[in-house]
């Protein structure tokens, strides 16, 4: 199975930052690779799929890129409602192995 | 609007069956592949099962191999999870999720839509 590694497990940020989250496969996936976000009590909502297509309807202000074993979830400025768990997810092969999340906090 | 509600948790013993139920709307459901995903508390998402849209095709987490069993009846677009001989560490919310294609191994799928999920706990 693929193994995914988050980095860093929580992040403290202020409104208007710029945020970058990393997320490494333990063998490589090409660009299938697809970023969830999360709120408390709330259920996962995809913001990309393979690896830099934004899902429709999300903010422009959230971009992904990479390939092959390494990848990251850009936030280009931070607004309030961007404070969320953050998990990546491999759809290269079956178990669709998700990360194991990045909580966004408020700093 | 899509929609997914799940159904069917609650507290269970250990060693004991649960029957989880999730009910489509808004899409043709047996053009989809679907999945479980499950959250324990506090802790990630886990990838659970998954069914093709004609139930060809399912696949299982090995921590549930041979004790849940996924199913789905696209005349009533529903999609269910029997989960048998349950264990504390299957403790979690579960989640019923829509693929985006018709099969469970594409490469590149992800999952567009998810319920809101159904609470199991195992406890004696």
């Amino acid at each position: 199975d693929i193994q995914m590694t988050q980095s860093p497990s929580s992040l403290s940020a202020s409104v208007g930052d710029r945020v970058t989250i990393t997320c490494r496969a333990s063998q490589s996936i090409s660009s299938y690779l697809n970023w969830y976000q999360q709120k408390p009590g709330k259920a996962p909502k995809l913001l990309i799929y393979a690896a830099s297509s934004l899902q429709s309807g999300v903010p422009s202000r959230f971009s992904g890129s990479g390939s092959g074993t390494d990848f990251t979830l850009t936030i280009s400025s931070l607004q309030p409602e961007d404070f969320a768990t953050y998990y990546c997810q491999q759809s290269y092969s079956t178990p669709q192995s998700f990360g194991q999340g990045t909580k966004l906090e408020i700093k | 609007e899509v929609q997914l509600v799940e159904s069917g948790g609650g507290l269970v013993q250990p060693g004991r069956s649960l029957r989880l139920s999730c009910a489509a709307s808004g899409f043709t459901f047996d053009d989809y592949a679907m999945h479980w995903v499950r959250q324990a508390p506090g802790k990630g998402l886990e990838w659970v099962s998954g069914i093709s849209w004609n139930s060809g095709s399912i696949g299982y987490a090995d921590s549930v191999k041979g004790r849940f069993t996924i199913s789905r009846d696209n005349a009533k677009n529903s999609l269910y999870l029997q989960m048998n001989s349950l264990r504390a560490e299957d403790t979690a919310l579960y989640y019923c999720a829509k693929d985006i294609g018709f099969r469970i191994a594409a490469a590149g799928t992800f999952f567009d839509y998810w319920g809101q999920g159904t609470l199991v706990t195992v406890s004696s």
